[in-house]
């Protein structure tokens, strides 16, 4: 498939552990997003990437976030010493980074601290 | 400071009737909409958009009117389907600029009643 993928599909963690989330956008896109939904809210912007420039951070809601894209393509989303309100779906997207261009979501991924 | 806002968090709809769904934004800057749709468990999927120096695109069963002195926009479904029950998200983005980030509304339910 062509898509966006996101591994793990599930995570559950107990409060204080590292998670690392990962997310393989379409090829050729330049654009990534990090996202996350908690139960009943909208979409919570995360974290940008866009080519070689420096990511766009503005959303991350800690110091305990933070996201890596090595070579351009995969993106690692890490969260350290997780709290249970860490609990959400991270959703990760790709475009062409272009403007008027749709993002492409992947199925997310959805963590859950006990 | 919610630069998108979708009112509405719900809207029940008859089958074969229209679903109107709304959006206001407050950044004048916007110059490219877009209509998301999301099923439980999957990520956003693009719906339509549409660019500001238009007033109106239609694909299908769905249309997108806007209105920018009023800075609202809205997202016609007629005739409405079951299938069509999901979280529908408007987002908004400012194309002058390099940075490609969208910027969402919280979403409002559709349920569309057999």
């Amino acid at each position: 498939g062509a898509g966006v993928s996101q591994s793990p599909s599930n995570k559950v963690t107990e409060k204080g552990k590292d998670v690392e989330l990962r997310c393989d956008p379409i090829s050729g896109h330049t654009a990534l997003y990090w996202y996350r939904q908690s139960l009943g809210q909208g979409l919570e912007f995360l974290i940008y990437f866009q080519g070689n420039s420096a990511p766009d951070k503005s959303g991350l809601p800690s110091d305990r976030f933070s996201a890596e894209r090595t070579g351009g393509s995969v993106s690692t989303l890490t969260i350290q010493r997780t709290q249970q309100e860490d609990s959400a779906v991270y959703l990760c997207a790709s475009s062409y980074g272009l403007g008027g261009n749709e993002q492409f979501f992947g199925p997310g991924t959805r963590l859950t601290v006990l | 400071d919610q630069q998108v806002k979708q009112n509405s968090p719900s809207l029940s709809v008859q089958e074969g009737r229209i679903s109107i769904l709304n959006c206001d934004y407050t950044n004048s800057m916007f110059d490219y909409f877009l209509w998301y749709k999301k099923y439980p468990a999957e990520g956003p999927t693009f719906l339509i958009s549409i660019s500001s120096i238009k007033d109106k695109n239609e694909d299908g069963r769905f249309t997108v009117f806007l209105n920018k002195s009023a800075k609202h926009l809205s997202l016609h479904i007629v005739p409405s389907q079951p299938g069509d029950s999901a979280v529908y998200f408007c987002a908004a983005e400012n194309n002058a600029g390099n940075n490609r980030k969208l910027i969402w509304g919280l979403g409002t339910s559709l349920a569309v009643n057999p």
